[in-house]
């Protein structure tokens, strides 16, 4: 079973402070996915990275997946009340199948 | 958009009756997922169809069937549903090859 663990499951900041968010797993991936998921709705992607070492910048947002592909990790800089969201990373089930497991979700609130 | 609707969007109902959740997708897309979310699980596939009549379990698909008649529409159904159904169900869609999942705005079921 391929299992992705992110930490910290909640995070409370204040506007303007830097954050992280790590996914981990004992198993390889072909890629892995970051998502954004607001209350009543579902979950939407933000980047996929594919390659070891691959760093992908969205704005305030960092990604970088890490050179063995068993982890990767999400920054965000001077964050913003508007990054309050649930963030999950999603990855490739082994064996194809056009099959995704999630993480198991990091719930960030911004505030003023 | 991706053109996905899920329906109904909220639903109450009694331990050991049928429910039926439906997916509807406007995007003539092949594959099609069920999850369910959780708090401290992040997503998981309850079962998805990689085409008309073609479906396969996902890792939480006990006391769950599938049915997909047609490339749009793609039913999620409990038999017999149990309390610990309660939960939010999101639908996905996904198109060939690298195409990302999609998902819909879910639908919180809750058993009594």
């Amino acid at each position: 079973t391929q299992l992705l663990e992110q930490s910290p499951q909640f995070l409370s900041i204040q506007e303007g402070e830097n954050l992280t968010v790590y996914c981990n797993s004992s198993s390889v991936f072909s890629s892995l996915q970051w998502y954004r998921q607001e209350p009543g709705e579902g979950p939407v992607l933000l980047v996929t990275v594919v390659t070891g070492g691959e760093v992908k910048k969205l704005k305030r947002l960092t990604f970088q997946f890490g050179d063995a592909r068993k982890d990767s990790s999400l920054h965000i800089t001077a964050a913003q009340p508007g990054d309050t969201g649930l963030y999950l990373c999603a990855g490739p089930f082994t064996g194809g199948g056009n099959k995704l497991t999630f993480g198991t979700g990091t719930q960030l609130k911004v505030e003023l | 958009d991706a053109g996905i609707t899920q329906s109904p969007r909220h639903k109450v109902t009694e331990t050991g009756t049928p429910v039926t959740l439906r997916c509807h997708q406007t995007e003539n897309h092949r594959y099609m997922y069920w999850y369910r979310q959780d708090p401290g699980h992040g997503l998981r596939l309850i079962h998805y169809s990689y085409g008309v009549k073609d479906t396969d379990k996902g890792e939480v698909s006990d006391g769950y069937s599938v049915s997909r008649s047609k490339t749009e529409d793609f039913l999620l159904t409990l038999e017999s549903a149990t309390s610990s159904q309660t939960s939010v169900y999101f639908c996905a869609i996904r198109g060939i090859g690298d195409q990302p999942q999609h998902f819909g705005d879910g639908t919180r079921l809750s058993i009594l």
